[in-house]
């Protein structure tokens, strides 16, 4: 167990359906990160929440959003759902300046769009 | 635009042999490199770290070799494992605490 914890774990939908995937940082991290990862991609950064703050938003589509509460868990919204959006989409946490682990992941929710 | 590469989609090694992995980076901005491995249904985990003032890291059977001049990192698994089988991603950052890009990942697979 990882710390970081991502519900659901997998989600299959149908095309144009709305989906919220959950996301609960490891204890004391302030910052969340979510990744997509499609088939036999890498990792595609998303966007990034720090302390319920965008700090920095990387390549997301205008139909998904995110936010984090004030607990710090953060949700990732992914609306008008197409086929081209299944993939596995990972959160991760880390305490900002955390120079040398880098990022602790969740281990996934995979989302399949049908 | 790729800035972070992995041109090796696949490795195989045998069990006991040195495994090296290559990633190749094109943001000279970048100061900040890690390798992370992920097994299948599993979050990816990280590996090892180097930073930009430095050109080797080494952690048990893992080092990890900068080279800055070619923005080239590698890293080194000896002796190889099967329980090593996994993807390895490395990853860059900008600063720490920043968001990572990932390379495309290499599939090792170290045979008995």
């Amino acid at each position: 167990d990882s710390g970081v914890t991502q519900t659901p774990k997998h989600l299959i939908t149908a095309t144009g359906q709305r989906v919220t995937l959950r996301c609960s940082p490891r204890s004391g991290d302030l910052s969340v990160y979510w990744y997509q990862q499609s088939l036999d991609q890498g990792l595609q950064f998303l966007i990034q929440y720090y302390n319920g703050e965008e700090r920095a938003k990387g390549n997301i589509l205008e139909r998904f959003s995110a936010q984090q509460f004030p607990d710090l868990h953060s949700e990732l919204n992914l609306s008008s759902l197409e086929l081209g959006d299944s993939a596995l989409y990972f959160c991760a946490s880390s305490v900002v300046g955390g120079i040398n682990y880098g990022y602790t992941f969740g281990s996934g929710t995979r989302l399949t769009v049908v | 635009d790729q800035q972070v590469k992995q041109n090796s989609p696949s490795l195989s090694v045998q069990e006991g042999r040195i495994s090296i992995l290559n990633c190749d980076y094109t943001n000279s901005m970048f100061d900040y490199f890690l390798w992370y491995k992920k097994y299948p249904a599993e979050g990816p985990t990280f590996l090892i770290s180097i930073s930009s003032i430095k050109d080797k890291n080494e952690d048990g059977r893992f080092t990890v070799f900068l080279n800055k001049s070619a923005k080239h990192l590698s890293l080194h698994i000896v002796p190889s494992q099967p329980g090593d089988s996994a993807v390895y991603f490395c990853a860059a950052s900008g600063n720490a605490g920043n968001m990572l890009t990932f390379g495309g990942g290499t599939r090792l697979m170290v045979k008995p």
